[in-house]
């Protein structure tokens, strides 16, 4: 147990559906952030939360939509996706964004996306 | 941006050998290098970290090397043992752990 929980662990979902991913971190940190690992590309940043603003953003399809209502929790809105989405997302949390404040990044255990 | 590469993609010992996993990052910028290691199921967890202002941490039989002249980083396990297998990455970030750019991982597997 990391501290950081997501839910649902599996989802299966077809394309023309809505879900949401869900991720909760009780460490009291400040960033939140999330990855997509795939056989492709093994662990790839898709956004980060700073004090539950948006600071970055790489690149990631519209059809992937983050949340953050507070510093503990971190949505990732899912809409009309591909089979190629289908992947392991990961949410991680950390504390501090720069200088010698950097700690670890913490992850959760992840939610098994397949897109039919 | 930030490019790391990791060595070897897979990586198979004997119990009670040494294995050595090497990454090399291109962002002279970077200054936090985090190892995780990754089980069947679970989520990356960092097992060893060092930043630019040390050349050598030790963590019982787990130990990082940082060469900063070079840009390159290893990680040194002894006297594996077959809990050791698993899926290790290395990353590289300039400040914020998080935004790690991570390598491609390296699959170990100890043999009894």
């Amino acid at each position: 147990e990391t501290g950081v929980t997501q839910t649902p662990r599996h989802l299966v979902m077809g394309m023309t559906n809505k879900k949401s991913l869900k991720c909760e971190q009780h460490l009291g940190h400040n960033a939140m952030y999330w990855y997509k690992q795939s056989a492709k590309k093994p662990l790839e940043l898709m956004f980060v939360y700073s004090l539950e603003e948006r600071v970055e953003n790489n690149s990631v399809p519209s059809r992937f939509s983050p949340e953050c209502p507070n510093s503990s929790h971190l949505f990732l809105h899912l809409h009309t996706l591909q089979p190629e989405d289908s992947a392991l997302y990961l949410c991680a949390s950390s504390q501090g964004t720069g200088g010698d404040l950097i700690s670890e990044a913490f992850f959760g255990q992840g939610t098994r996306l397949t897109v039919v | 941006g930030e490019n790391v590469e990791q060595h070897p993609s897979t990586l198979s010992v004997q119990e009670g050998d040494s294995a050595v996993i090497k990454c090399t990052y291109s962002d002279s910028a970077s200054n936090y290098f985090p190892w995780y290691k990754q089980e069947l199921g679970k989520g990356p967890q960092l097992i060893i970290d060092i930043r630019s202002n040390v050349g050598e941490k030790k963590d019982q039989r787990i130990a990082v090397t940082l060469n900063k002249t070079a840009k390159h980083f290893s990680l040194h396990i002894t006297e594996t043992q077959p809990e050791d297998s698993a899926v290790y990455f290395c990353a590289a970030s300039p400040s914020n752990a998080g935004k790690s750019t991570f390598g491609d991982g390296t699959t170990l597997t100890v043999k009894p």
